[in-house]
């Protein structure tokens, strides 16, 4: 599985779009890029996942790039709930398990 | 509600015991996996299930043992040749990918059990 890279630390105004970047450039085609979110001290949620194309859900949109080198992930409208350690994960769709390699994510810290 | 079930939320034991954290689903997901996180570190896999009676090592299986007799149960035992156990453990499940025809896969979490050696 490709390998991602994520800034250790973001902040962002409540209200405003929070945008989490990840770089995967070894990324190959049938890779998906997830997204995932931990509050502290609390189990990793679920937030999105895409291939190629852009996707959007109720809680974020993700922006994946047209090479699938890097990807961005937005929270349209960041509040002091959503201050979590976000993980970006890399992972070949259609393999017999869903094992996922979580790093150390980014830290985002929304502020009032 | 559907969802993972973790217990104990916090566990104490004494150097030299075993520890078994119980992890129950009922999503009727076939896999499930158990996920290690220290302070500051991000997830390591222990073990993972894709059926009944069935499992395999993660990245770091010395010191533990699983057991998979039920589809919605996998416990994770922590025994005394674990050489640091004190963490953070996650159970997680899945439906197994093959069931699903875009070939993602996506990760339900249970709340976690915070396990101290004194």
């Amino acid at each position: 599985d490709a390998k991602t890279t994520q800034p250790p630390s973001m902040d962002c105004a409540e209200g405003r779009a929070a945008n989490l970047p990840c770089n995967h450039s070894t990324i190959s085609g049938n890779e998906y890029v997830y997204w995932y979110r931990q509050i502290h001290s609390q189990g990793p949620q679920y937030i999105i996942h895409g291939l190629k194309n852009n996707e959007t859900n109720e809680m974020a949109s993700l922006i994946i790039t047209e090479d699938r080198k890097s990807s961005t992930l937005i929270l349209p409208h960041a509040t002091l709930r959503d201050t979590a350690v976000y993980y970006c994960i890399v992972k070949v769709g259609g393999t017999s398990y869903g094992k996922l390699t979580f790093g150390q994510g980014t830290i985002l810290t929304v502020h009032p | 509600d559907g969802g993972i079930t973790q217990s104990p939320k916090y566990l104490f034991r004494k150097e030299g015991q075993n520890v078994t954290l119980s992890c129950e689903q009922n999503l009727n997901h076939d896999a499930m996996y158990w996920y290690r996180q220290d302070p500051g570190q991000g997830l390591r896999l222990i073990y993972y299930s894709q059926i009944v009676n069935d499992f395999q090592k993660g990245d770091i299986a010395e010191g533990y043992s699983v057991s998979r007799e039920k589809k919605e149960s996998f416990p994770l035992t922590v025994t005394s040749a674990q050489k640091n156990p004190t963490a953070f453990y996650l159970c997680a499940s899945s439906i197994e990918t093959g069931r699903i025809s875009s070939g993602a896969n996506v990760l339900t979490f249970g709340a976690g059990s915070r396990l101290t050696v004194l």
